[in-house]
């Protein structure tokens, strides 16, 4: 079964300092790998996504993942967190076709909480 | 350019009723997904429409149902509330298409919609 897995309920940052947020996944065929933020009360934001190329892959404010296909990793990172960072993260991979056609769901993550310390 | 926008922002209804639950597409997007966010069982993906067409649906029971209209927008239904739908309800869209050719595969999320059942 597909599967996306966020190992860390919860990291502690202090600002100014690099963060990483973890994830890992199981699917069949090539992963299409995705990376939102959920403030308190709010949506999902799309922070950025692996399709194809490059394994370092550049997104909003600032984040960046590096997709590794053989530890089957899509680690989220940024140089210097920011107290604003603080939020809920959650990977998201897209369930692979059934044939030749797509069935637009995305699996998720349990969320990873951020905590950036002034 | 206009976000994804759902309503009502809070719905509280009574075990046994039915909940009516709104959504309206970015401009251009013509595929409109559910999920359902509660607390403990993380993000389940509900249903997707495109063209009108519901092309898939997640593992809930038939009680949860929707539609989408010519001009894209959607409407998610769950009739006979039990408590254990309390949750916040997650609209999002993106690009449409089922094949496997699509412009793009992230998806686009909304406020979403807080469902209490009491």
């Amino acid at each position: 079964a597909q599967s996306v897995a966020q190992p860390e309920d919860q990291v502690n940052v202090a600002e100014g300092n690099p963060l990483t947020v973890k994830c890992t996944y199981s699917v069949s065929g090539n992963p299409y790998l995705f990376w939102y933020v959920q403030y308190p009360n709010r949506g999902l934001q799309f922070l950025l996504k692996y399709i194809t190329g490059d394994n370092l892959v550049k997104g909003s404010y600032g984040f960046e993942a590096e997709f590794n296909k053989s530890q089957t990793s899509f680690h989220l990172k940024k140089p210097s967190a920011l107290v604003s960072d603080s939020a809920l993260y959650f990977c998201a991979v897209r369930d692979p076709t059934v044939g030749s056609s797509n069935t637009g769901k995305l699996i998720f993550g349990q969320g990873t909480t951020l905590q950036v310390k002034p | 350019e206009a976000g994804v926008t759902q309503s009502p922002t809070h719905l509280i209804k009574t075990r046994g009723q039915q909940a009516t639950l709104r959504c309206s597409p970015i401009s251009g997007h013509t595929s409109v997904y559910w999920y359902q966010q509660a607390l403990g069982l993380g993000l389940q993906f509900l249903l997707w429409y495109d063209e009108g067409e519901e092309r898939n649906r997640g593992n809930f029971p038939p009680r949860f149902s929707g539609r989408q209209f010519p001009n894209y927008s959607s409407e998610l239904n769950v009739n006979a509330l039990e408590l254990e739908d309390s949750a916040l309800y997650l609209c999002a869209s993106s690009f449409g298409g089922t094949g496997t050719l699509r412009r793009t595969y992230e998806q686009y999320f909304g406020p979403g919609t807080r469902l209490t059942v009491t």
